[in-house]
């Protein structure tokens, strides 16, 4: 079955850029999505279509696509940044995917 | 206001069956994709199956032939029924609509298969 790849955990102090990443064989075809969760809540929509960022998503947060790889980008980290964040993608058949999830720290 | 609800959840025993409801308001129920995605006690996100707007539904390899997902537009609900439950289908269940990705979700619904 189709996967993606992210890592557990990233850390960064405030003031500077996380990159947190997402790897899965299918993504040059198909667009990723990105999902902010903050402990007891509902995820909720922070990229769409790979670079697309929702009304109401401060524009710190960023999406980029390369090959195999998306990258959602945090610039200038403050500390309600703090969350766990999934890449989501979909495959041919019409079933989706998360990736394992991100545990972004703000040191 | 754009909202879903969903109700349903509860505690059933191995093997037993549940039906998960989510409503829907503030928008056109039938325009959309609808989804359904879980999350385990400390686990990451689970997308469980969706429904076009057209009714065809899809579902991950671990619930395949388990769970239906029907959608019913009078109504603006999402129906999720659960067959055959075990162990690993304890989790959140999040109703979620589906366009240019999950843009909206609901609160979740608890689901707890034990004996």
């Amino acid at each position: 079955s189709y996967e993606l790849t992210q890592p557990p955990s990233v850390s960064v102090s405030p003031g500077q850029t996380a990159r947190i990443t997402c790897s899965g064989d299918a993504l040059p075809k198909q667009y990723a999505y990105w999902y902010q969760q903050k402990p007891g809540q509902a995820p909720v929509l922070v990229i769409y279509k790979d670079t697309e960022r929702p009304s109401g998503i401060p524009e710190r947060l960023s999406g980029s696509s390369s090959g195999t790889t998306v990258t959602l980008t945090i610039s200038g980290v403050q500390a309600e940044d703090e969350a766990d964040y999934y890449c989501q993608s979909a495959d041919i058949s019409g079933t989706w995917v998360f990736g394992g999830g991100t545990k972004l720290t703000v040191l | 206001e754009v909202q879903l609800v969903e109700s349903g959840g509860g505690l059933v025993q191995p093997g037993g069956s549940l039906r998960l409801s989510c409503g829907a308001s503030g928008f056109s129920f039938s325009s959309y994709g609808m989804h359904w995605v879980r999350q385990g006690t400390g686990k990451g996100l689970e997308w469980v199956s969706s429904i076009g707007t057209a009714g065809d539904p899809y579902y991950a390899d671990s619930v395949k032939g388990r769970f239906t997902l029907s959608r019913e537009n009078a109504k603006n609900s999402l129906y999720l029924h659960m067959n055959s439950l075990g162990a690993g289908d304890t989790a959140v269940y999040y109703c979620a609509r589906g366009s240019d990705g999950l843009d909206v979700w609901g609160l979740g619904t608890t689901v707890t298969v034990s004996s």
